[in-house]
């Protein structure tokens, strides 16, 4: 069945550095775009980083530009978001999600169940 | 960069009674690009509507969605008990720009 894995999450110090990786299945990797998104303890959504199909195109949120990278790997159905300089407030429930299909429209229509990134001393 | 402001924070209603959730853009955003999701505790979000008024994949007809430029809303026509959960509005953007709202509460009265 259609299925996102995160995994890489843990403990970390304020500087420290967290690789996750998202492992898809189920579907054809290489035709979508793909997201991170996390959720801090207690609060709401924040959309993280997106990468097109092809790893062309890619976009950040300004909290997070210039200390993580998102890349891919379409031959080995995996997605990837290295984070490093992190911080306290980097704190949250990680989520892959796949973008639909249909380019003329936008939604995330497949979540992995998260990988939790906890950062403290 | 676009801001989603959802509105009510909280709604607190009873099975069978109708829902209306509202999500305001603090400029117009494209009704394509306007998403609706469902949230339980301790689950990941579920893609409920895309394209503003389409309804993803299983999702029952009990939820529609409506609006344009900066005014949308999530209807819920009669609340089954596992509707309460929280809702959240998402838009993308250019550049792009991908926000979600604060969320909506729906808990039972």
């Amino acid at each position: 069945q259609v299925q996102l894995v995160e995994s890489g999450g843990g403990l970390v110090k304020p500087g420290g550095s967290l690789r996750l990786s998202c492992a898809a299945s189920g579907f054809t990797f290489s035709d979508y775009y793909m997201s991170w998104i996390r959720q801090a303890p207690g609060k709401g959504l924040e959309w993280v980083s997106y990468i097109s199909s092809s790893g062309s195109t890619i976009y950040y949120a300004d909290s997070v530009k210039g200390r993580f990278t998102i890349s891919r790997d379409n031959a080995k159905n995996s997605l990837y978001l290295q984070m490093n300089s992190l911080r306290a407030e980097d704190t949250a429930v990680y989520y892959c999600a796949r973008r639909i299909r249909n380019r003329n429209y936008y939604g995330m229509d497949v979540w992995g169940q998260g990988t939790t990134v906890t950062v403290s001393s | 960069e676009i801001v989603l402001t959802q509105s009510p924070g909280t709604l607190s209603l009873s099975p069978g009674e109708r829902a209306t959730l509202s999500c305001r853009a603090s400029q117009s955003v494209s009704s394509s690009y306007l998403a609706w999701y469902q949230q339980k505790p301790g689950q990941a979000p579920r893609l409920l509507i895309y394209g503003a008024s389409s309804r993803a994949t299983g999702i029952p007809d009990r939820f529609s969605g409506s609006g344009s430029g900066t005014d949308f809303t999530l209807t819920i026509s009669r609340l089954e008990p596992e509707d309460f959960a929280v809702y959240y509005c998402q838009q993308y953007g250019s550049s792009p720009s991908i926000a979600f709202g604060q969320g909506t509460r729906l808990e039972i009265k």
